[in-house]
């Protein structure tokens, strides 16, 4: 059973130009989280998603940031004219239920602005 | 507003050493407190912890929940240089039917041999 599989694992783009980050969650699980984790700082929730909705997105910029799981295929994190700011650890999680505890992380996807 | 709070933010101890990481919380309707354990890739599940005064142990690891006092210790014994690494202290908060992780800023721990 593979686990959450994100790709790419490092990025780079020059200010300006988007951002496309993909996760695919483990096998059986249709709750999609994603995090950020800034240099130095702990992660930080952005958005959660269930297959063709986006549930909770409290913690993502209103701006330039946007989220979709469709019925087919991965869970999208996509960020419009990138800023050096943007430069973090993008991380997906999911889970399996609604009412579990334990998220399961992908190994993350770096991006880099330049 | 929910938040969680690691100590300390570094620590550089030498194989052999024991070690204690702290993790302190304030939050409406807890309901559980989960360890992670973050090297170059993706944070690891190590406990979950729902019951004061009982404590996890997995190898060397060990962890426990004091409710009252709203906090977690998680205790590493005779450290290895594998141990290196950010332990994540996180707090399920719940968000439209399920939940979402709010986390502490971690403890990056250093092992020297």
């Amino acid at each position: 059973n593979a686990g959450v599989m994100q790709n790419p694992r490092h990025l780079v783009r020059r200010r300006g130009q988007e951002a496309r980050l993909r996760c695919s969650p483990m096998k059986g699980h249709s709750h999609v989280y994603w995090y950020r984790q800034l240099p130095e700082e702990g992660l930080k929730f952005m958005v959660y998603l269930q297959k063709e909705n986006i549930i909770d997105e409290s913690g993502m910029p209103k701006e330039r940031f946007s989220a979709e799981f469709p019925k087919e295929g991965p869970s999208i994190l996509r960020i419009q004219q990138v800023v050096r700011g943007d430069s973090a650890a993008y991380f997906c999680a999911s889970s399996p239920t609604l009412s579990t505890d334990t998220q399961y992380f992908g190994p993350g996807t770096r991006l880099t602005v330049l | 507003e929910d938040k969680v709070v690691q100590s300390p933010l570094s620590l550089v101890v030498h194989e052999g050493d024991t070690v204690t990481l702290n993790c302190s919380y304030e939050v409406t309707n807890f309901r559980s407190l989960l360890w992670y354990k973050q090297e170059k890739k993706a944070p690891t599940f190590l406990f979950m912890l729902t019951s004061s005064g009982i404590e996890k142990k997995s190898g060397r690891l060990s962890s426990i929940l004091d409710k009252k006092e709203l906090f977690s210790i998680l205790n590493i014994t005779a450290t290895q240089t594998g141990d290196s690494a950010v332990y994540l202290c996180t707090i399920p908060q719940a968000s439209g039917g399920t939940y979402k992780y709010i986390f502490g800023t971690g403890t990056r721990l250093k092992v020297l041999a």
